[in-house]
């Protein structure tokens, strides 16, 4: 089966950017999406088709795919962004949605 | 808006089922799929499948072929899942979330609010 594979943690000093990765087999012919989740909270999403910003997401928000991962950028991060970050995509040979596990973003 | 409203919490005993609903509004109910997401305490998304309610075509994730029937009411914009033969380890959050097409290559851009069951004797 599919597998996403996203790094379980990332640290980064408020006003820094922050990175996170989501890599698989053949990623970057992969319709990739990125949700938000709060504690406590359901999940949002962020990042729509691997760019596309969703709907009052803010500009320090952004996404992009390559052969070997898809990347979430997270510029001037804010307190606020501290969340779990999911990656998703469709595995068309499974017909399966697949879920990465997951990145805690810890805002120092 | 566009809003999914899911059921209450629910404990069941183990062997038992669960049913969870989830109403929509704010779109056109039968023009884009209904996922199920659930995610045990602690733990990350786990996908368990997809309904269309135009045509209540179904497709499962193999890990609940067997356990898991999604079904729909178009007349009051209702999705349910429903799951049996409930073990300790479904404990989770159940959610209903909207894909944004109906050809499985999209996005999910809008979730339920989540529904915990909990599995216990």
């Amino acid at each position: 089966s599919y597998v996403l594979t996203q790094p379980p943690s990332v640290s980064v000093a408020p006003g820094k950017t922050a990175t996170i990765t989501c890599g698989g087999d053949s990623i970057g012919t992969k319709s990739v999406h990125w949700y938000q989740q709060r504690p406590g909270q359901a999940p949002i999403l962020v990042i729509s088709f691997g760019t596309d910003r969703a709907a009052g997401i803010p500009a320090r928000f952004s996404g992009s795919n390559s052969e070997s991962a898809a990347t979430l950028t997270i510029s001037r991060v804010r307190a606020e962004d501290e969340a779990d970050y999911y990656c998703h995509a469709w595995d068309d040979s499974s017909d399966h949605q697949v879920f990465g596990g997951g990145t805690k973003l810890t805002v120092l | 808006q566009v809003q999914l409203v899911q059921s209450g919490a629910e404990v069941k005993k183990p062997g038992a089922s669960v049913k969870v609903s989830c109403k929509a509004s704010g779109y056109s109910f039968i023009d884009y799929d209904i996922n199920w997401v659930r995610q045990a305490p602690g733990q990350g998304l786990e996908w368990m499948g997809w309904m269309n309610p135009n045509s209540g075509n179904t497709g499962y994730a193999q890990k609940f072929q067997g356990r898991v029937t999604m079904t729909r009411n178009t007349s009051i914009k209702t999705a349910y899942m429903e799951l049996s033969s409930l073990r300790s380890d479904d404990t989770a959050v159940y959610y209903c979330v909207k894909g944004s097409d109906i050809n499985n290559d999209y996005d999910f851009d809008q979730w339920g609010q989540g529904t915990l069951v909990t599995v216990s004797s």
